[in-house]
Parts: C-alpha cells; structure tokens; sequence
C-alpha cells in the first residue's frame, strides 16, 4: 500500500527558506493523483498548501501563493515543498498526502497522509 | 475561500453513546464534503468523503449525511478508540478548506 514519509529540517531561521520532501513508497508518483502539502499549527488549525501532478502541473493557496514552489521528482518517486522568506507564523507540523482520484483539474480531498513533520522558525 | 464551521468545537460523550457533529459551510458545496479523524501526535485519517461515502477500511459505525450547506458526522456507539478530534473538509472550490474541529472526550 501506499505510504508518504516526509523529511527535512526542524528548525529554519526568520527570513530563511524551508525545504522539506515527501517520499512516496508502495506506488508510482507518476500515478494519476495528485500530491499535496499540508500544515498543521494552533493559530490556524489544518491549511492546504498546494499540490503537484506528474506532468509538473500545480496548484497553490492564494493565501501562500507568493512564497511556494512544489516539485515533483517522478525518477525519484518524490516530491517537495519550498517556503521562502518564513516567520514564525509558518511554524506546524507540515504533512505530505495523497489527493483523492477526482476529474482531472477538479479539486480533491486527501486519502492517505504521511506521519508529518514538525517545523519551528525561530532565531 | 469557503469557510467550514463546525460544532460543538469538543463533547463529552460515554462509551456506547450515538455521537453527531455537524459541519456548515459558508455557501453551497453539494456533496463535496469529507470528514478526517485524528489523535494526539497522529496524521488526519480519512473516514468519509463525497459526504457519505466511507472510505475503505473504516468501520460501518461512521456514517455522514448532508448536502448543500449542513452536513453531520455520526458515530451510532463511541468506543475508545474513537475518542480524537474529528475535522470536516470540503473540496468543491480552491482551495480546499477545512474545519476547525471537534474534539470528542471521554465523560
């Protein structure tokens, strides 16, 4: 079955740039789901960040829009999350998923996550 | 951004207890609607999506109902292990939004 792992540093300064990758196992990234980030913090409770497919293709939260950049490395089976110029507000836990199989182009839900990863910006 | 709504934000509630929660949205997302389950240090797992379609795997004791606007998760009898905080999410438009939860604790 299919599972995601994400992976990447716990601790990034304000102003800095967060890097984390999700690495898919037990299927082909190159399937016909798309992949989405995740976070989770106190303030804001669970918001999408965006999400990925194969081809390259993307989709991002507006809120977010200015500062995301996901990748997917099809070879590699992975893909990953960049956040510029972070605060203290972007402090989570940043969770790698699976977006439900829907229309192509349509939006989705998430039926299979990765354990999360938890990411503190601080000086 | 649609906005989701749901209460009670936490219950208390007995083993064998029927449990509903209720999730509103801020305009009309037909059947667009899941609900995730999650516990203290633990990934959300997905239970209901399509508003009443159970994901496999999930016991039959979920069910989830609604359309439109107002939806409800129901558990028929509260076990132990179903004691988490339950999150509503809707993917009709971008971006998908969710809840802000229902935390179900033990009376």
């Amino acid at each position: 079955q299919v599972q995601l792992q994400e992976s990447g540093p716990g601790l990034v300064k304000p102003s800095e740039t967060l890097s984390l990758t999700c690495v898919v196992s037990g299927g082909s990234i190159s399937s016909s789901n798309w992949w989405s980030w995740v976070r989770q913090s106190p303030g804001k409770g669970l918001e999408w960040i965006g999400e990925v497919y194969h081809s390259g293709s993307t989709n991002y939260n507006p809120s977010l829009e200015s500062r995301v950049t996901i990748l997917i490395d099809n070879s590699n089976n992975q893909f990953s999350l960049i956040l510029s110029s972070v605060t203290a507000a972007d402090t989570a836990v940043y969770f790698c998923t699976r977006d439900r199989l829907t229309i192509f182009g349509a939006v989705s839900s998430f039926d299979i996550w990765g354990h999360g990863t938890m990411v503190t910006v601080s000086s | 951004d649609i906005q989701m709504t749901q209460s009670p934000s936490s219950l208390s509630a007995s083993v064998g207890d029927r449990v509903t929660i209720t999730c509103r949205a801020s305009q009309g997302i037909s059947t667009y609607l899941a609900w995730f389950q999650q516990k203290p240090g633990k990934a959300p797992k997905s239970l209901i999506y399509a508003a009443s379609s159970l994901q496999s795997g999930v016991p039959s004791k979920f069910s989830g109902s609604g359309s439109g606007t107002d939806f409800s998760l129901t558990i028929s009898s509260l076990q132990p292990e179903d004691f988490a905080t339950y999150y509503c999410q809707q993917y009709h438009s971008y971006p998908p939004t969710f809840g802000g939860g229902t935390k179900v604790e033990i009376k």
